[in-house]
């Protein structure tokens, strides 16, 4: 079965820290790969997508993340927070079963 | 036109009620997604249209009925539920169901059982 998992579930950095979240995913064939994220209130917003190619991809806001085949990984980074990235982050897996499955989430909270 | 539309943004509804949700887009997707999304938890798929037919149900109790009246319309129609179906409703669409398509979501629903 099609599954994801988010490690981290509670991060807590400064401003300017640098962010990385983890995320695993678990299917044994060929996947899209995607990272969300939800500001308060607000609805979902796709930061940035994996389908084929460069495995180090480039989103919106200055958020990257990098695809690891040997690893069932796509962690997602940024060098610099800030105040404003204070929200919910979703890592998501869609396969050729149609399923789009979302993992548990990371609240992130940047402190001023 | 690149939007989901999902209407009504907020439904508070009882118990007896019968109610529907609505969702509307014209992109041309030919797959159509239902979720479920409590409070600081990730959303749930319950169900998958594929060229207008059902083909995912994540064992979603019977009081939620989806329909798909065309490729543009997907509803969800609610009957009998309860104060734990409180949450907000996503719809999403995308070109085709499966890999190497974007998914495009909607602002959701925010329903409230008493």
């Amino acid at each position: 079965a099609q599954s994801v998992s988010q490690h981290n579930h509670h991060v807590i950095l400064s401003e300017a820290a640098s962010l990385e979240l983890g995320c695993n995913y678990s299917y044994g064939g060929t996947v899209n790969l995607f990272w969300y994220v939800q500001y308060p209130g607000q609805h979902l917003q796709l930061l940035l997508k994996y389908f084929s190619g460069d495995p180090l991809v480039k989103g919106i806001k200055g958020f990257e993340a990098e695809f690891i085949k040997s690893k069932f990984s796509f962690n997602l980074r940024k060098p610099s927070v800030q105040w404003s990235d204070t929200a919910e982050y979703f890592c998501a897996v869609a396969s050729n079963t149609g399923k789009l499955i979302f993992g548990q989430g990371t609240t992130l909270q940047v402190k001023p | 036109d690149t939007e989901v539309t999902q209407t009504p943004k907020h439904l508070v509804m009882g118990m007896t009620n019968k109610k529907s949700l609505k969702c509307e887009q014209h992109m041309g997707h030919r797959a159509m997604y239902w979720y479920k999304q409590k409070a600081k938890k990730p959303p749930e798929l319950m169900f998958v249209y594929s060229y207008e037919k059902l083909s995912i149900n994540e064992s979603v109790p019977s009081r939620f009925s989806p329909e798909c009246p065309n490729s543009s319309l997907l509803n969800l129609h609610l009957h009998a539920l309860q104060p734990e179906d409180s949450a907000l409703y996503l719809c999403a669409s995308s070109t085709l169901p499966g890999i190497n398509y974007g998914y495009t979501f909607g602002s959701g629903t925010r329903l409230t059982v008493v």
